[in-house]
């Protein structure tokens, strides 16, 4: 079946305490894998796309990384900013699409 | 500015009593769909639409209907809403479709069906 994991479900970490969230997935025919950032109550916001393994994109704190089954999003010395739900979203086959749940981030400062 | 608007933000109704969500994009993007949002679940696609009068089920369309007639809106209409299908809705666009492009999305419309 095809899926999309995120973990971990959430994840508290202290300012400056750098960490990573993953997300795998069980699809054939990858086409893309997005990360997406989600405040509270707003629409969640385009953070990076991937495309093939060994892909790499950074953007401030936040770089994602790619291979065969996971991605992960690597945050470097988060700041409280930073607290939001990320989600993974993989694009397959010609017209599919999953999402992950979720991992819920909170930055203490 | 660029963006996607639902309307209403919240929206409180009684089982059985038909509704309609709006969406409005801006962007001139020919991809529209709608989502719904539960807990543990992730954004579970209802419908989408490619283009003017071209829609298409998502994996969960089962009491849900959508029209396109304009290339901006996108309604999602729920002709005889059920409690199950309270959930935090959310519309979103893009300017070909969803496969290798980013989507937009609205700021969501969070219904509770009683």
């Amino acid at each position: 079946e095809d899926q999309v994991t995120q973990s971990p479900e959430a994840l508290r970490l202290q300012e400056g305490e750098s960490s990573s969230l993953n997300c795998s997935y069980t699809v054939s025919g990858l086409r893309g894998l997005f990360w997406y950032r989600q405040d509270p109550g707003k629409g969640p916001e385009f953070l990076f796309t991937l495309y093939s393994a060994g892909e790499e994109k950074e953007k401030e704190r936040l770089k994602a990384t790619l291979t065969k089954k996971e991605s992960f999003l690597h945050i470097t010395a988060p700041k409280p900013e930073d607290s939001a739900t990320y989600l993974c979203a993989v694009s397959y086959n010609n017209n599919d699409m999953r999402f992950g749940a979720g991992t819920r981030l909170t930055v203490k400062p | 500015e660029a963006q996607v608007t639902q309307n209403p933000r919240y929206l409180i109704t009684v089982t059985g009593k038909k509704l309609t969500v709006t969406c409005s994009q801006n962007m001139n993007h020919e991809y529209m769909s709608w989502y719904r949002q539960d807990p543990g679940l992730g954004l579970r696609q209802i419908y989408y639409s490619m283009n003017v009068e071209v829609t298409d089920k998502g994996d969960v369309p089962e009491g849900y209907k959508v029209s396109r007639k304009e290339k901006r809106n996108f309604p999602l209409i729920l002709e005889s809403p059920s409690p199950n299908q309270t959930s935090l809705y959310f519309c979103a666009s893009s300017l070909r479709g969803f496969i290798n492009e980013k989507l937009f999305f609205g700021s969501g419309t969070q219904l509770s069906v009683l």
